[in-house]
């Protein structure tokens, strides 16, 4: 289930799951989105992108959907596995500008 | 993909003196280049955005005397915080921007820990 921690969400999922993260985007006029994981200690890994032109976008085991009307995008991750635990940052940009980036939340995978 | 090297990953200094990270783009050309700080459990804060061959813009709050961004060359930037405090203890990421695509990709990060 889903649940507040002191600054982070927490989803807490069993391997072999489909996992549904989620994100609340604040700029309307924010044209590219990306999602990245980050393992502790570590630097944000690009993991996939979407345009706003665009409202789904797949790649290996991961999906990303996009909704502008209630500027909501999400990550889908197929088949959880113990090695995807990790926080997840959603993250905006329009144009060249600088990325937004999101809360984060905590993914954690039980085997 | 494209690959962003930071130096060093962990970095211990005595409250007083200066420390430099540096930020390299391994295979790609960076005209951008971004200096974040991140705290435990927290997301990244912007701290200011490196351009080559000029001057850095800092986001509001960030004192530009305290860490100084120099951007040279289009491989590398360089943030270097000066008389460290240990509130200055953080994570500090860099991300670098390709020219084609808009992509923007990160470094490992460095630990800074002041004593």
């Amino acid at each position: 289930g889903e649940s507040v921690g002191l600054h982070l969400p927490t989803l807490s999922v069993q391997e072999g799951d489909n996992s549904i993260i989620n994100c609340a985007y604040s700029n309307s006029a924010s044209d590219y989105f990306i999602w990245y994981k980050q393992e502790s200690g570590k630097g944000p890994q690009f993991i996939i992108d979407i345009r706003s032109n665009m409202d789904k976008r797949q790649g290996q085991r991961v999906t990303v959907l996009l909704n502008k009307t209630v500027k909501h995008l999400s990550l889908q991750i197929a088949a959880t596995q113990p090695g995807d635990s990790a926080v997840y940052f959603c993250a905006e940009n329009r144009g060249y500008s600088t990325l937004t980036f999101g809360k984060g939340t905590m993914l954690l995978v039980s085997p | 993909g494209a690959v962003v090297s930071q130096h060093p990953s962990r970095v211990i200094c005595k409250s007083g003196t200066s420390v430099k990270i540096e930020c390299r783009s391994l295979d790609f050309q960076a005209t951008t280049m971004f200096w974040y700080r991140q705290f435990p459990k927290q997301s990244l804060m912007l701290m200011a955005t490196s351009n080559e061959g000029s001057k850095a813009t800092y986001e509001q709050g960030v004192e530009k005397d305290k860490f100084l961004i120099n951007h040279a060359s289009l491989t590398l930037s360089t943030l270097t915080v000066t008389s460290a405090h240990p509130e200055d203890s953080s994570f500090y990421i860099c991300s670098a921007r390709t020219g084609e695509g808009n992509t923007i990709y990160f470094g490992e990060g460095s630990w800074l820990t002041v004593v």
